[in-house]
């Protein structure tokens, strides 16, 4: 099985900073990886597919990168609505596999 | 607009059986892959299994295999998740979620998620 490693578990930053996570597979899965947001108590949403391509009604300021075994979801100006908890998943073979998730938090 | 609405859980002895049941709607039931993806309290997503648009393949996760089956009944609009001999660590939060892509490839993820239905096993 594939295993995913996301960095750091926890950040903590402000309205208008940019946020960069960090997910490594244990193998390379090309750029099959999913990026999904969950606020508490919530379902998911749906970020980012294919490493970098943003899903529909996403806002521009989510991007993702990088292929093989290191990819980064980042976020360019912090929003009060993006404090949140974001999750990686390889997408490359069963079965699916998720990071352990990072916590974006209100400095 | 697109909807997954779960039901079925509660709360169930180890050894017992339950089967939770994910009504979809708004989009092309019979042409997306299904997904299960539960949450134990406090953890990260888990991806349980995945049901072929129709249903001629499944896959799933070690912890489950062997104990689980999924399933759908495309005339219902219906996905469902049957959990069998359950265990303390199946307790969480079971999602039931859309694949992303039509082509049946299941590369892109999930892009619908339902609110989920809470599972709980105790003695």
């Amino acid at each position: 099985d594939i295993q995913m490693t996301q960095s750091p578990s926890s950040v903590s930053a402000s309205e208008g900073d940019r946020v960069t996570i960090t997910c490594r597979a244990s193998q390379g899965i090309s750029t099959w990886l999913a990026w999904y947001q969950q606020k508490a108590g919530k379902a998911p949403k749906f970020l980012i597919y294919a490493a970098s391509s943003l899903q529909r009604g996403v806002p521009s300021r989510f991007s993702g990168s990088g292929s093989g075994t290191e990819f980064t979801l980042s976020i360019s100006s912090l929003q009060p609505e993006d404090f949140a908890t974001y999750h990686c998943q390889q997408t490359k073979s069963f079965p699916l596999t998720f990071g352990g998730g990072t916590k974006v938090e209100i400095k | 607009q697109v909807q997954l609405v779960e039901s079925g859980g509660g709360v169930v002895q180890p050894g017992r059986s339950l089967r939770l049941s994910c009504a979809g709607s708004g989009f092309p039931f019979r042409s997306y892959g299904m997904h299960w993806v539960r949450q134990a309290p406090g953890k990260g997503l888990e991806w349980v299994a995945l049901i072929s648009y129709d249903g001629s393949k499944k896959y799933y996760a070690d912890p489950v295999k062997g104990r689980f089956t999924i399933s759908r009944d495309i005339s219902k609009n219906t996905l469902f998740l049957q959990m069998n001999s359950l265990r303390l660590e199946d307790t969480a939060v079971y999602f039931c979620a859309k694949d992303h892509d039509i082509s049946g490839n299941y590369y892109y993820g999930v892009d619908v998620w339902g609110q989920g239905t809470t599972v709980t096993v105790s003695s």
